[in-house]
């Protein structure tokens, strides 16, 4: 079964504190992606990455780094956590397939509180 | 910007076809739309993709116009499992691989 684990399902943090959120998957994919998701404004991709190292914004980078070292793991990193950061963050990856098939496999998410 | 639109939410009874419009007047020639949905608690999952030809699998059907600017997905026989939110989508980038996800039809199947 192809996999993609979240370092955490729950979390919560203080205002100013730095978070690490860590997303590993199993399946030797070379695109890796950060969403965040929000009552009523549904899923919105913060960065993705094509390889190690190498990172591209999304719609909303804003307050938010990546880290992306081993091919299997791609990490958010919020610098200075503030309350509107709270909200689940999901991570996904993909590997270019025949015939357009960029499938996503997203991992459970985790719910990020931040007081 | 998002560049699909779809209705906010639909109904349909356990058993009966449940059908998804999307529109994405917008796309380009050589994009594709994916299908996702996202059932409540889980992450999203993907359903199916087209380019140009009405494509079928085993979850569900998706029929696009023939000038590409909308599409429908068709799921035959809905049941209870299916209620979910249905995200139609078109890549954000010319690599096809960042996808733009909207804000999706809520689908409530009921018996």
């Amino acid at each position: 079964d192809v996999k993609v684990t979240q370092s955490s399902r729950y979390l919560v943090k203080r205002t100013g504190e730095k978070v690490f959120l860590e997303c590993v998957q199993d399946m030797d994919h070379e695109n890796m992606f950060w969403y965040r998701q929000d009552p009523g404004l549904g899923l919105r991709l913060i960065y993705f990455s094509y390889d190690v190292k190498m990172k591209e914004k999304g719609d909303i980078p804003e307050g938010y780094s990546v880290s992306r070292e081993k091919k299997e793991r791609f990490s958010l990193i919020l610098e200075s956590a503030s309350t509107n950061q709270t909200s689940m963050y999901l991570c996904a990856s993909s590997s270019p397939g025949t015939s357009g098939r960029n499938e996503q496999f997203f991992g459970p998410g985790t719910r990020l509180t931040v007081l | 910007d998002a560049k699909t639109t779809q209705p906010t939410s639909m109904d349909c009874a356990e058993g009966r076809a449940a059908n998804l419009p999307c529109n994405h007047s917008t796309i380009s020639g050589n994009e594709y739309v994916y299908w996702y949905r996202q059932i409540h608690s889980q992450g999203p999952q993907y359903i199916i993709h087209g380019l140009k030809n009405n494509e079928t699998n085993e979850m569900a059907s998706l029929i696009i116009t023939e000038d590409r600017k909308s599409s429908t997905l068709i799921l035959p026989h809905a049941t209870l499992r299916d209620t979910a939110v249905y995200y139609c989508i078109v890549p954000r980038n010319q690599a096809g691989t960042a996808l733009i996800f909207g804000k999706g039809t809520t689908l409530s199947v009921s018996s």
